[in-house]
């Protein structure tokens, strides 16, 4: 039973660029929410999603955008890259309704030069 | 000012030591604590969950306290061994009509030294 898938593992991408990130959630998932860990940070909370639509969202700006698929698949994207956006990204599915089932995936180091 | 504080901020045993590490938080409405383990670069891992009326929850070597009415919380590991080595961040999930959302606290670095 796959878990969390994230791609890519490492990323990096010159200031101004854009970023597409992807997570493919656990078996059985339906909701996906996206955070951002910077070094030596906790996780920081972007959105979530669910039934392809933003459900939450934390208090990133507007250059953070997100996307859910029919199959429960979701995106983050980043526009105009800033230096400070270099973090690892990290997505985590549950199931809608279900406290204890949030798993998180391995994450994508982005590396903003 | 963080609503999930932890402590230390990092923590140096020795193996075969045990450690206790601290959790406070602020946030309401409360759902659930949970502590995760997280290596380097990787993502977390849950060790354990536990609602408002749970007053400890053992995993393993892992063993969690909860105090809903001062809002603390303890992850205590005992017989540390060096895989031990690792952040370990303790997350308060907020339930608002329904919408649920993981707080986290900037974890403890624990490090097991031979």
């Amino acid at each position: 039973d796959a878990g969390v898938t994230q791609s890519p593992t490492h990323l990096i991408k010159t200031r101004g660029q854009q970023v597409t990130l992807r997570c493919s959630p656990k078996s059985g998932h339906d909701t996906v929410s996206w955070y951002q860990q910077a070094l030596g940070q906790g996780p920081q909370f972007i959105f979530q999603y669910y039934e392809e639509e933003e459900r939450q969202r934390g208090n990133f700006p507007d250059r953070f955008s997100g996307h859910q698929f029919p199959n429960y698949s979701s995106e983050l994207n980043v526009n105009a890259l800033l230096l400070g956006d270099s973090a690892l990204y990290l997505c985590a599915s549950s199931f809608v309704g279900e406290d204890y089932g949030y798993t998180f995936g391995s994450g994508t180091r982005l590396t903003v030069v | 000012k963080n609503q999930v504080e932890q402590s230390p901020q990092s923590l140096i045993i020795l193996e075969g030591k045990n450690c206790t590490l601290q959790c406070n938080y602020t946030v309401s409405p409360f759902s659930n604590l949970r502590w995760y383990k997280q290596d380097t670069g990787r993502g977390p891992v849950s060790l354990t969950i536990m609602t408002f009326s749970e007053n400890t929850k053992s995993n393993g070597r892992y063993t969690a306290t909860l105090d809903a009415d001062t809002k603390q919380s303890s992850l205590h590991i005992t017989a540390s061994q060096l895989s031990d080595s690792a952040s370990y961040i303790c997350v308060v999930n907020i339930s608002n009509f329904g919408n649920e959302k993981l707080t986290f606290g900037t974890g403890t670095r624990l490090t097991i030294i031979p």
